[in-house]
């Protein structure tokens, strides 16, 4: 079946530093990639998210790179913040199934 | 403006005895899902709906039923409970169009 691998697991940075979040997807029909940000105890919250039919999207200090033919896409956070530290999702959706393929989750330390 | 509900947040069963999840959400959301989430596993779909009326399963829907009487609610109901099924579990809506999932804040359930 359909399967999202996402690394790493953990990750720490500095603060004012870099992140990146990597995920590769199986399903080459998935069309839509979206980013979610888990705080503790919180549900899961959309930060960003990409189409197929664009490469890089950028919010402020956050980023999504797609390479379709690689299958791979990316988060970068830049010059991270305390308030970054949380858990990162990616996800994986091909138009029409509205069935989302969810990544293991990578939990991001941003130290003071 | 409340978003997604979900009652209770805590739940302690034991083997065999059936419950329902309940989630409310009233942002007019054509979907509507349910998702358990797992130390390492990610966020696993179990069902979704489409409208009211509509039910599909997911990537684990054994054990678990639901429906979608209205637009608003749509409630997880565990039939038996296992051990297997203690869990974070985690409803989710969004408009079909637009593909964000909105999430509420979770029901912790363990299963003795």
């Amino acid at each position: 079946g359909e399967n999202v691998e996402q690394h790493p697991s953990t990750l720490s940075v500095q603060e004012g530093d870099s992140a990146v979040i990597k995920c590769t997807y199986s399903d080459s029909a998935s069309n839509y990639f979206p980013w979610y940000k888990q705080e503790l105890g919180k549900g899961p919250q959309l930060i960003i998210d990409i189409r197929s039919n664009v490469g890089e999207k950028k919010d402020q200090r956050i980023a999504v790179t797609l390479n379709k033919t690689a299958k791979h896409f990316s988060l970068h956070i830049t010059e991270t913040q305390p308030e970054d530290s949380a858990v990162y999702f990616c996800a994986a959706s091909r138009q029409g199934t509205y069935k989302y393929i969810f990544g293991t989750g990578t939990r991001l330390k941003v130290l003071a | 403006n409340a978003g997604v509900t979900q009652t209770p947040k805590f739940q302690v069963l034991k083997t065999g005895q059936s419950m329902t999840l309940q989630c409310a959400q009233d942002m007019n959301h054509e979907y509507m899902s349910w998702y358990r989430q797992d130390p390492g596993m990610g966020l696993r779909l179990i069902h979704y709906s489409v409208g009211a009326g509509i039910t599909d399963q997911g990537e684990v829907p054994n054990g678990y039923n639901v429906s979608r009487s209205t637009t608003e609610d749509f409630p997880l109901r565990l039939l038996s409970a296992a051990p297997s099924q203690t869990s974070v579990y985690f409803c989710a809506s969004s408009y079909l169009t637009t593909g964000e999932l909105f999430f509420g804040e979770g029901s912790r359930l363990t299963v003795l």
